[in-house]
């Protein structure tokens, strides 16, 4: 199957920072990724469709300020957790899909903020 | 707007047939994903139906309706290690995925 990578795995960072996580389609292109938020023991929420080459879709109440995505290629695309503050920590996770409807999840990245 | 509808939770024993319905109200209504997700892990894909009927992949089928606007996904031959959240999933026309709340299966001897 398709190999989504997301990066860093773990990350934890001071209140006020910006962190950037990374998703990565290595043996396909993708023109659509799409951005994920997980509570533990909760669904996954969507935040957003990012689209390589133009602005990224926003799902109703993701503060787009907040949560800047960036698709430049067709095998990255970038989320970047603006002014991290402790409710921003969550389980972020990526998905794309190579053209058919089984979507591939990278491994997610779990966000800590102190 | 989307909305998904599955049990929170569901037991059952080793080698057992356990069944998690789901109900879902949609706009733009592509097909009906399940995924897996082991604690602290990502999902993996299972199954897709997009027209009625039932879809078998080994120990796991799924099922859809699309009149009633419902689906199961059926786990045969239960295996301590399908202990796992599962989520039913509507796909739209543009790969996007709407997840159901999640059913959290726990297999026991």
């Amino acid at each position: 199957g398709a190999v989504v990578s997301q990066h860093p795995s773990r990350v934890i960072c001071k209140s006020g920072t910006s962190v950037k996580i990374e998703c990565r389609s290595l043996d396909f292109q993708a023109t659509t990724m799409f951005w994920y938020r997980q509570f533990p023991k909760q669904s996954l929420m969507l935040m957003a469709t990012s689209n390589e080459g133009s602005k990224a879709t926003y799902e109703q109440g993701v503060e787009k300020d907040k949560f800047l995505i960036n698709h430049a290629s067709l095998t990255l695309s970038t989320l970047t957790v603006t002014s991290a503050h402790p409710e921003d920590s969550s389980f972020y996770i990526c998905s794309a899909s190579p053209g058919d409807p089984e979507a591939f999840f990278g491994q997610g990245t779990r966000l800590t903020v102190v | 707007g989307q909305s998904l509808e599955q049990p929170s939770e569901v037991t059952a024993v080793e080698g057992a047939i356990v069944q998690i319905n789901c109900t879902y109200q949609t706009s733009g209504f592509y097909g009906l994903s399940w995924y897996q997700q082991h604690d602290g892990g990502a999902p993996t894909f299972l199954s897709y139906n997009a027209l009625d009927g039932l879809e078998e992949t080994g120990r796991f089928s799924s099922f859809l309706s699309r009149s009633d606007s419902y689906g199961y996904l059926l786990l045969q031959e239960l295996q301590m290690k399908d202990s796992a959240s599962y989520f039913c999933a509507v796909m739209d026309s543009s790969y996007k995925l709407i997840f159901g709340s999640g059913t959290r299966l726990l297999v026991r001897p």
